[in-house]
């Protein structure tokens, strides 16, 4: 089946520097790729919606300079978490889509958890 | 907006007992609903999804019926097995679920004893 790749899974860094997150369409290419955000014991938030070659639609109340998304490729889309505070801890979830008129499911990513201290 | 609400958890079962995670949700229009699924240590995964009303999607021995008269996707199971243990995730779709982003409910912790 589709196979989404998450890297890194977990990364703890100090306050004021720039966390990059991957995420790999492994045996597929995708067109769109959604970039979501869990808080503990909450639902998954979408932060913001990439399609490859052009810029990311970003949810309400999400900061563009904040969370840069670039999807350069059908198969590639990162997440940069620019001068990241503890506030910005959290997990962070890929998903990505084949095509997205053609009625198909996410294939979700294995999450990243991101701790700034 | 859109938005999705589901049981608290966590929930406990004995192996073989009856299933049900309920969840209802307010949208407009007519969304697509799903339930995912993770796993202890894995990613999300699509158990079952209904894309218009009175649609029962199924996978698995679980089972849910998209309910427009009541807004609800309940998840059912009639016998519950200690590898169903996992977090289980409702969500919608204002689309098929591929162009636009899922809005999901809390989750719900199912843990089942042998």
């Amino acid at each position: 089946g589709a196979v989404v790749s998450q890297h890194p899974s977990w990364v703890i860094c100090k306050s004021g520097t720039s966390v990059k997150i991957e995420c790999r369409s492994l045996d597929f290419q995708a067109t769109t790729m959604f970039w979501y955000r869990q808080f503990p014991k909450q639902s998954l938030m979408l932060m913001a919606t990439s399609n490859e070659g052009s810029k990311a639609t970003y949810e309400q109340g999400v900061e563009k300079d904040k969370f840069l998304i670039n999807h350069a490729s059908l198969t590639l889309s990162t997440l940069t978490v620019t001068s990241a505070h503890p506030e910005d801890s959290s997990f962070y979830i890929c998903s990505a889509v084949t095509d997205e008129y053609s009625n198909q499911p996410q294939h979700f990513g294995d999450g990243t958890r991101l701790s700034i201290l | 907006g859109d938005s999705v609400t589901q049981m608290e958890g966590p929930v406990t079962l004995s192996e073989e007992a009856f299933l049900t995670i309920n969840c209802t949700y307010t949208a407009t229009g007519y969304p697509s609903l799903f339930w995912y699924v993770q796993y202890p240590g894995e990613g999300l995964q699509l158990l079952l999804k209904a894309t218009k009303a009175d649609d029962k999607g199924s996978n698995k021995g679980f089972e849910a019926t998209y309910r427009k008269e009541t807004t609800s996707f309940h998840l059912e199971k009639g016998s519950v097995q200690v590898s169903d243990s996992a977090v289980y995730f409702c969500a919608l779709s204002d689309s098929g679920g591929g162009a636009d982003g899922l809005t999901f409910g809390k989750g719900t912790h199912l843990i089942i004893q042998p």
